[in-house]
């Protein structure tokens, strides 16, 4: 039969533009989040973490926001290229397992249009 | 530093047969962890190893089990395979494990026919 795969959210945006990937987490004893970057036939490269105790964190052209209220992390990329092309996926630890495992978002599908 | 590095790349099965899959954490890495990626499902833990020992586990029939050993390198076996566990079987390492970032190798691409 036919197989039904995840339906990513997509964002397209132009070359040079800002990019705002969004993300909802479920579990509130959540305390440390991840974005990762997953291009075509690659793994899921780390692209910026935040801890719970915080509600920015910026790095080189990224920037993660973590409201913990309403449970919403996003990620910005300013001056998005076209290497910013893939899937971005959201990961949360959550404390309560007592061990390393992620939990990941269903990913964001970015395409940059040159 | 190297980075995780997992074989094979690329593997055919078919059903009932059973295939074991390798990783090399990052050099001083000791946690393990082994994720499951399908289009249907997504991102899925299988489990994680530390220390030569199973530290947590996903929702994973038992048909799916893993190893590490004493350099940390993991491996994770399936037995009897069915279509379904056709996926990027991917591997993360981190220093120590909790609340760190975990380090993915480019995974190994299952297919089972």
């Amino acid at each position: 039969g036919e197989s039904v795969g995840l339906h990513l959210p997509t964002l397209s945006v132009q070359e040079g533009d800002n990019s705002i990937i969004n993300c909802a987490y479920s579990n509130s004893a959540s305390d440390y989040f991840i974005w990762y970057k997953q291009e075509s036939g690659k793994g899921p490269q780390f692209i910026i973490d935040i801890r719970s105790n915080m509600d920015k964190r910026q790095g080189q052209r990224v920037t993660v926001l973590l409201n913990k209220t309403v449970k919403h992390l996003s990620l910005q990329i300013a001056a998005t290229q076209p290497g910013d092309s893939a899937v971005y996926f959201c990961a949360e630890n959550r404390s309560v397992t007592g061990a390393n495992n992620l939990f990941f978002g269903t990913g964001t599908r970015l395409t940059v249009i040159p | 530093k190297a980075g995780v590095t997992q074989t094979p790349r690329y593997l055919i099965k078919t059903r009932g047969q059973q295939v074991t899959l390798s990783c090399s954490p990052i050099s001083g890495h000791r946690s393990v962890s082994w994720y499951q990626q399908t289009p249907g499902q997504g991102l899925q833990f299988l489990f994680e190893y530390f220390s030569e020992t199973q530290r947590n586990k996903g929702n994973f029939p038992g048909r799916f089990s893993g190893r590490q050993f004493s350099n940390s390198r993991s491996e994770m076996n399936v037995s009897t395979l069915e279509l379904g566990d056709s996926a990027l079987y991917l591997c993360a390492s981190s220093l120590v494990g909790f609340g760190e970032t975990q380090y993915f190798g480019p995974g190994t691409r299952l297919l089972v026919l």
